[in-house]
Parts: structure tokens; sequence; C-alpha cells
């Protein structure tokens, strides 16, 4: 069945600092790919998205580029901030209804 | 409210009690999902309704999951009989685009725990 991995954590990073999460995917076809973020006391929200390779998706400052020759969807963002520090879930959209998601990445951003 | 309510917060009951779930999707969403998220993981998919009806239970675990939308508005998840491997943290969804996108609005859940 499909299935989503990324990288364990949790990521510790000074504020400012480069942010990499490794995602990738195995999947029959070519499937939508999301990120979503959950910050402390919320529900999951969408941060970002991508429907076909080679798309980007963008959003906050973060960034993710669908690669079908690697089936990776990474999780990027320049300069992060304390008020970053979440739960990021990589998942891709299965059977056309239905998001599968990874375990979840912990970011921890200090000041 | 503006998003997506989830009732209770958070419940314990004794192995082998019922509980049920309340999800109130945001006014307007047609499509309503359930989501089941043990500690240290990822959700999992539990069950989708388009409007009142189930368009795909594949997610649910055995019989005794239950989940009913009769007015295509509230949804509640039922589970029977209740075992320490349920405890967990079920969350609810809506989406006013039907399935096909992937883009969901989330509560914050319901956590349960079976002792």
């Amino acid at each position: 069945g499909d299935s989503v991995t990324q990288m364990e954590g949790p990521v510790t990073l000074s504020e400012e600092a480069f942010l990499t999460i490794n995602c990738t995917y195995t999947a029959t076809g070519y499937p939508s790919l999301f990120w979503y973020v959950q910050y402390p006391g919320e529900g999951l929200q969408l941060l970002l998205k991508a429907t076909k390779a080679d798309d980007k998706g963008s959003n906050k400052g973060f960034e993710a580029t669908y690669r079908k020759e690697t089936t990776s969807f990474h999780l990027e963002k320049g300069s992060v901030q304390v008020s970053d520090s979440a739960v990021y879930f990589c998942a891709l959209l299965s059977g056309g209804n239905k998001l599968v998601f990874g375990a979840g990445t912990i970011l921890r951003v200090k000041s | 409210g503006a998003g997506v309510s989830q009732t209770p917060s958070n419940k314990v009951t004794e192995k082998g009690k019922y509980v049920e779930l309340r999800c109130d999707p945001i006014s307007g969403h047609t499509a309503l999902y359930w989501y089941r998220q043990s500690l240290g993981q990822g959700p999992e998919f539990l069950i989708y309704f388009q409007g009142t009806g189930a368009a795909d239970d594949s997610g649910l675990p055995n019989d005794r999951f239950f989940a009913v939308r009769p007015e295509g508005s509230v949804s509640t998840l039922k589970i029977q009989r209740t075992e320490r491997g349920d405890s967990a943290v079920y969350l609810c969804a809506s989406s006013i685009w039907g399935g096909n996108t992937g883009e969901l609005f989330f509560g914050e859940g319901s956590r349960l725990t079976v002792l």
C-alpha cells in the first residue's frame, strides 16, 4: 500500500538556521503531496501542497518540490523562527480521497 | 464557530464500555473525515463521508467501530466494547471540495484513554 517515510525528530535548530525535513513516499502513480503542520495546542493545518511532478509548493517561507525521480518531497525553509516550532507531517493523497501521513517530525527552534 | 469542533476533548473510560465522539464540521463542508492518531504516529484514516453517506469506510479497524452523519453535518464516531488499544487521539476533518483535493481542515481532536 501507499506509505510515507519522514525523518525522525526531534530536530533542534537555532533561530535563523536553515531547515530541511526529509520525506519520501511509496505509491502507485503520482499522487498529490502535502505538508501539514500542528502547532502546540492546535489542530493540523495544511502548510503547502504539490499536485504533479516538479511542482513547488510554498507558504510562509516554507517550500517543497515534488521529485518523482527520487519519490521525495523534502520541506525546506531558509531561516527558521521560534514560532515555527511544531510537528510537521508529510502526506500523500491515496485512492483519490484519503490522506496517508508520515509519522511526523518535531521541530524545536531555540532563540 | 469558525473551525471544526470536536467533543469531548478528553474522554477516560474503562475497558468494555461504549464511547461516542462528536464532530461538528465547518458549516457548508460536505466532506467529513475521521482519523486516529496514536502516540508518536501520524494520523491514520478511518472513514470518509460525502454528505450523509459513508463513501469509504475501509479504515475502520473492526466492527466495534461505527460512524454516522445522519443530516450531512454533525458526525458521531461510536466505539463499542472499548479496548486498551483503542486509546488514541481521534481527529475529525472537513472539506468544502469533497475528497479529492487533500485540503482538509482538522479539529483539535478527542483524546480517548481506555483504562
